[in-house]
């Protein structure tokens, strides 16, 4: 099955500094990588989402690009503030067999620190 | 427009009590799933359902079940509580035509 993994597994920075996360997938079929934050307490909220036919993607401060040759995607936040402290999650659909049933990272935990 | 309910929010089962969570969402959405969050674990995926009357098997499947009776509902079961079952559960969901997911605001469980 899907296997993601995602580092660092905690990223502190300053005020303003840029922010980046990156994942690695193993299935080659997967298609769909969104991006989730998690503030405490709450569920995860998706932030920003990529489909394999597309190399980068922006939304205001954030942005995710992905290579799907080397079979990796990297979340990127610039400007950062405090409130962008939270734990963030790269997921991976195969999209085939499995309902699109995302596999997870295991998070990272993103502190900015003013 | 509520999105996904979870309920209840917090619970305590003693080993071997049996519960239900319930998922409900208001979006007409097919796709419906129930993860499990523990630490530095990330989300692992327990079941999920296409659509309504159909249900499968995720990653952590033993010692749950679940049902899709209505397109709106998705029960998670836990007919024996184990403390290894202990977690917070996330149920979220999404349409055809969106994979992304709108997650609820979880359920924490304790089994002591």
């Amino acid at each position: 099955g899907e296997n993601v993994e995602q580092h660092p597994s905690t990223l502190s920075v300053q005020e303003g500094d840029s922010a980046v996360i990156k994942c690695t997938y193993s299935d080659s079929a997967s298609n769909y990588f969104p991006w989730y934050k998690q503030e405490l307490g709450k569920g995860p909220q998706l932030i920003i989402d990529i489909r394999s036919n597309v190399g980068e993607k922006k939304d205001q401060r954030i942005a995710v690009t992905l290579n799907k040759t080397a079979k990796h995607f990297s979340l990127h936040i610039t400007e950062t503030q405090p409130e962008d402290s939270a734990v963030y999650f790269c997921a991976a659909s195969p999209a085939r067999n499995s309902g699109y049933a995302l596999n997870f990272g295991k998070g990272t935990s993103l502190l900015v620190t003013p | 427009n509520a999105g996904v309910t979870q309920t209840p929010k917090f619970r305590v089962l003693k080993t071997g009590q049996s519960m239900t969570l319930l998922c409900a969402q208001d979006m007409n959405h097919e796709y419906m799933y129930w993860y499990r969050q523990d630490p530095g674990m990330g989300l692992r995926l327990i079941h999920y359902s296409v659509g309504e009357g159909t249900t499968a098997k995720g990653e952590v499947p033993d010692g749950y079940n679940v049902s899709r009776l209505k397109k709106q509902n998705f029960l998670l079961g836990l007919e024996s509580a184990a403390p290894s079952q202990t977690s917070v559960y996330f149920c979220a969901s999404h349409t055809t035509a969106n994979y992304g997911y709108t997650f609820g605001s979880g359920t924490r469980l304790t089994v002591v």
